[in-house]
């Protein structure tokens, strides 16, 4: 399979605990993207990287919140002191970074992530 | 802010039936995106369009690129029971920014 990839899939967490979640983009693909979705809402814009520069964050990523592509390759997205209120499905997605296509992302299947 | 409205929110029509949704903004799009949503899986790319008045076909699905560059149209033929999802719209926030903005999305459920 040749499309994005997310780990784990499912996340139960308890508040005040750190999570991690993984993403590894369309191999070609030189930008990378973090959106999140609460139920009943389309994805929110969170942060995109441009190979391993990141490029754009959100308001919505507050201090809890960090990512990284260290290689330009796979990224993390951490969550410290979860909190209920990060309850939701995390998204990534992968896109060429150039070109007439550009704006085309193509998404991984998420990490849906719940705190107790 | 850029908003994207879509509608209507949802849909139950009976198998077999045309579809259509539409999304508008106040804002003017470069690029409309059209994705769909299965329940516990990410958007999947069903079309893009690229040029105001461009009619794109994906099978059964054809979408247009509004004139005014306000709005954007998504039509479903002869729908069938795996059609069943949400369908969102997205536009790039400015021409070369990496975020996408997201309608609220279509509920679409389909009736054997």
């Amino acid at each position: 399979d040749t499309g994005v990839s997310q780990n784990p899939r499912h996340k139960i967490t308890k508040r005040g605990q750190n999570v991690t979640f993984r993403c590894d983009p369309i191999s070609e693909h030189n930008r990378l993207y973090w959106y999140r979705q609460t139920l009943g809402q389309g994805p929110e814009f969170l942060t995109y990287f441009q190979n391993e520069a990141q490029l754009e964050k959100s308001r919505l990523l507050s201090d809890r919140f960090s990512a990284e592509r260290p290689k330009g390759s796979f990224s993390t997205l951490e969550i410290q002191r979860t909190e209920q209120g990060d309850s939701a499905m995390y998204l990534c997605a992968s896109s060429l970074g150039n070109g007439g296509t550009i704006n085309e992302q193509f998404f991984g299947p998420g990490t849906r992530l719940t705190v107790l | 802010g850029q908003q994207l409205n879509q509608s209507p929110q949802s849909m139950f029509i009976q198998e077999g039936e045309d579809v259509s949704m539409n999304c508008t903004s106040s804002s003017i799009f470069n690029t409309w995106l059209w994705y769909k949503q299965e329940p516990g899986e990410g958007p999947v790319l069903l079309i893009a369009l690229y040029k105001a008045g461009e009619l794109t076909s994906n099978g059964r699905l054809t979408a247009q690129f509004g004139i005014t560059r306000k709005d954007s149209f998504l039509n479903i033929s002869a729908s069938i029971p795996s059609d069943v999802g949400i369908y969102f719209c997205a536009g790039p926030r400015s021409s070369n920014t990496g975020k996408l903005i997201f309608g609220q999305g279509t509920t679409l459920q389909v009736k054997p």
